[in-house]
């Protein structure tokens, strides 16, 4: 199985909503990772978690709010969002080596209305 | 610091034309590097990567890349293109320390003409 799985697909929700990005792989990856892609620009690192603890915080705001519940499992928190947060959230996950290259999931496509 | 540049931001060609997208980086130690292939409302998938060795890198879907030391590049090739082939890719690397951050360029995307 080399597959990362993201849930929801589509999520829409209002500035004052609440809800959870959900990212599973079982592939024994040890490194789990949040990316923001807008439109037409390359994907950009949020978190990296490394044997479920937050190694890397990319300056994101606090609205965002990660979470790796165990080694296969990676949730990401949304709350008070705001519409320039519209965008697609991808997943990934590799091996804890540099030359080990990242799989990613599809993505859940973001829109804040 | 480390960084990539990917010069053209569009690549039209025709349908079994050859194809070429360029790919330069820049870092102040050794690096890997890789090359990712976003098909529309998709995530990523590696087309192939450098990690030592061989310069001529051969990847999935009939992709190539040469690693070259001298000139900091890493170009992607095909020798004929299809139409399916019309995708957005990212090249990336990854420095040889403990950081697990890929960098990005900015994306090239190759429309793929009949």
């Amino acid at each position: 199985d080399t597959e990362v799985t993201q849930t929801p697909k589509h999520l829409v929700m209002g500035m004052t909503n609440k809800k959870s990005l959900k990212c599973e792989q079982h592939m024994g990856h040890r490194a789990m990772y949040w990316y923001k892609q807008k439109a037409k620009k390359p994907p950009e690192l949020m978190f990296v978690y490394s044997y479920e603890k937050l190694s890397i915080n990319e300056s994101v705001p606090s609205r965002f709010s990660p979470e790796c519940p165990n080694s296969s499992l990676l949730n990401l928190h949304l709350h008070a969002l705001q519409p320039e947060d519209s965008a697609l959230y991808l997943c990934a996950s590799s091996q804890l080596t540099v030359n080990s290259e990242a799989f990613f999931g599809q993505g859940t496509r973001l829109t804040v209305v | 610091a480390q960084s990539v540049t990917q010069l053209d931001s569009q690549v039209p060609v025709f349908e079994e034309a050859p194809v070429e997208l360029r790919c330069n980086y820049s870092s102040s130690v050794s690096v890997y590097l890789f090359w990712y292939v976003q098909y529309p409302n998709q995530g990523l998938q590696l087309l192939l990567k450098y990690l030592s060795g061989s310069t001529l890198v051969k990847g999935i879907n009939g992709f190539e890349a040469e690693f070259n030391k001298s000139q900091t590049s890493f170009h992607l090739r095909k020798p004929s293109v299809h139409i399916s082939d019309t995708a957005e890719y990212f090249c990336a690397v990854n420095q040889m320390d403990s950081s697990y951050k890929l960098i990005f360029g900015s994306g090239t995307r190759l429309l793929v003409r009949p």
